[in-house]
Parts: C-alpha cells; sequence; structure tokens
C-alpha cells in the first residue's frame, strides 16, 4: 500500500523565519509528487514534482524531489502570517487503468507567530 | 468562475437519514474524486470517476454511492447515516492520461450527524 508520511506535524516559528517541511514516501511505482497549502477550506495546489522536474519554486516557496531517498522538502523562506496553514503531501495511486486518487500524508501544521 | 463547486456547504442531519452532496466541476477535466477529511484533518480518497465509469472503489462502506450523470458532475449520496460519517467531503477534478496532473478541490461539505 502506498504511504505518505509527513514531518513535523505541527511547527511554530516566527514571522522572518525560513522553515522546511518534510515528506517521505513509499510507491510501488512513483510517478508524481504534490504538495498542497490547506487554510481553511480546500486544499490549494502548489506544486507537483515529478522525475523530469524535481525542482519547482515560486515566490518564498520552493520544493525539491529526492528519489534516491524518497523523499521531498517544502521551503518557506521570509515566512509572513499568512503561511500560517496546513501543508499536505501526497503521491498518486493508481489502483487501476486511468484515474489516480491521491494518498496524502497527515500534514504539517504550520503556525506563524508575529 | 468557480472551478469546482459543491452543494451544500453544511449539512446537518440525524443518524438514519439519507442524503446527497452535489459536484460540478467547469474546468473540462475528465475525473472526479469524493475525498473525506476527518476530524484530525487526514484526508482520504473515496471514490474516482473517469468517463463515468468507477476507477477506483476504497473500501468505503456501501451505503456511500457516487453517481456521475456526465464529465463535469458526480454526486455522493449516503443512506442510513452514522455518526462516525460526520466530516468534511472534498470533491476534486483532474485531467487523466500517461503524464501526472494535478488535482483541483472544491470548497469541501461539512456533515455533521446527529
Amino acid at each position: 500500500e502506498d504511504k505518505v508520511v509527513q514531518s513535523p506535524l505541527s511547527l511554530v516559528v516566527h514571522e522572518g523565519d525560513t522553515v522546511t517541511l518534510n515528506c517521505s514516501y513509499e510507491v510501488t511505482n512513483f510517478r508524481s509528487l504534490l504538495w498542497y497549502k490547506q487554510e481553511k477550506k480546500a486544499p490549494t495546489f502548489l506544486f507537483m514534482l515529478t522525475s523530469s522536474g524535481i525542482e519547482k519554486k515560486s515566490g518564498r516557496l520552493s520544493s525539491i524531489l529526492d528519489k534516491k531517498e524518497l523523499s521531498s522538502i517544502l521551503n518557506i523562506t521570509a515566512t509572513q502570517t499568512g503561511d500560517s496553514a496546513i501543508y499536505l503531501c501526497a503521491v498518486p495511486a493508481r489502483l487501476g487503468g486511468g484515474a489516480d486518487g491521491l494518498t496524502f500524508g497527515k500534514g504539517t501544521h504550520l503556525i506563524i507567530q508575529p | 468562475d468557480t472551478a469546482v463547486s459543491q452543494t451544500p456547504k453544511y449539512l446537518v442531519t440525524q443518524m438514519g437519514n439519507d442524503k446527497s452532496i452535489k459536484c460540478e466541476q467547469n474546468l473540462g477535466h475528465d475525473t472526479m474524486y469524493w475525498y473525506k477529511q476527518d476530524s484530525k484533518k487526514f484526508l482520504k480518497i473515496m471514490f474516482s470517476y473517469n468517463n463515468k465509469e468507477l476507477i477506483i472503489n476504497e473500501t468505503v462502506p456501501n451505503r456511500f454511492s457516487p453517481k456521475s450523470p456526465d464529465k463535469a458532475h458526480l454526486n455522493l449520496h449516503i443512506n442510513s447515516l452514522e455518526l462516525g460519517d460526520s466530516a468534511v467531503y472534498f470533491c476534486a477534478s483532474s485531467h487523466t492520461g500517461t503524464a501526472p496532473y494535478e488535482q483541483y478541490f472544491g470548497p469541501g461539505t461539512r456533515l455533521t450527524v446527529t
């Protein structure tokens, strides 16, 4: 069974700090790894990493995939209070031809204090 | 211009009742999903539909039945509601194909069974 483990489960830092969130995975047939941010409502898509795209960056957020170590990190620099959220890591789990459901980790609850 | 929408946003009902949650996407995606997020914020795939066919059917009770009238809609019907069904239910959609695609989530439906 595909598995995703995130650490830490919660993290409290001060505004301006840099944080690194971790995700490790076990999948039968790796195709991609996705990062989502969840505030009060729906998870919103951040990045998708694949064998051909192991680094992604958007503003203060960046993510790297390490296929050897079966892991990924999400970095946030110069954190702001608006970064407070649950960050979710997921991998597609293909159990039949066609569609992939996502297997999620338990998330990292990040709190940025002013 | 809502991409993935769900109705209702909140649903409070008594044990034993039957209820439905509706989902619509206007992204032109060919696959839709239902996820359940429990009180500990753990997101788990329930179903996916690709071109009106059920592709993944996780080990959920058969009281839950997804219905897709067309590619843009995926409704979730729940019979004989139980206390343990209380959760937030998210609909999502994506393209499918040989390349991996990200999934986009609706705002969620908070179901409370009393």
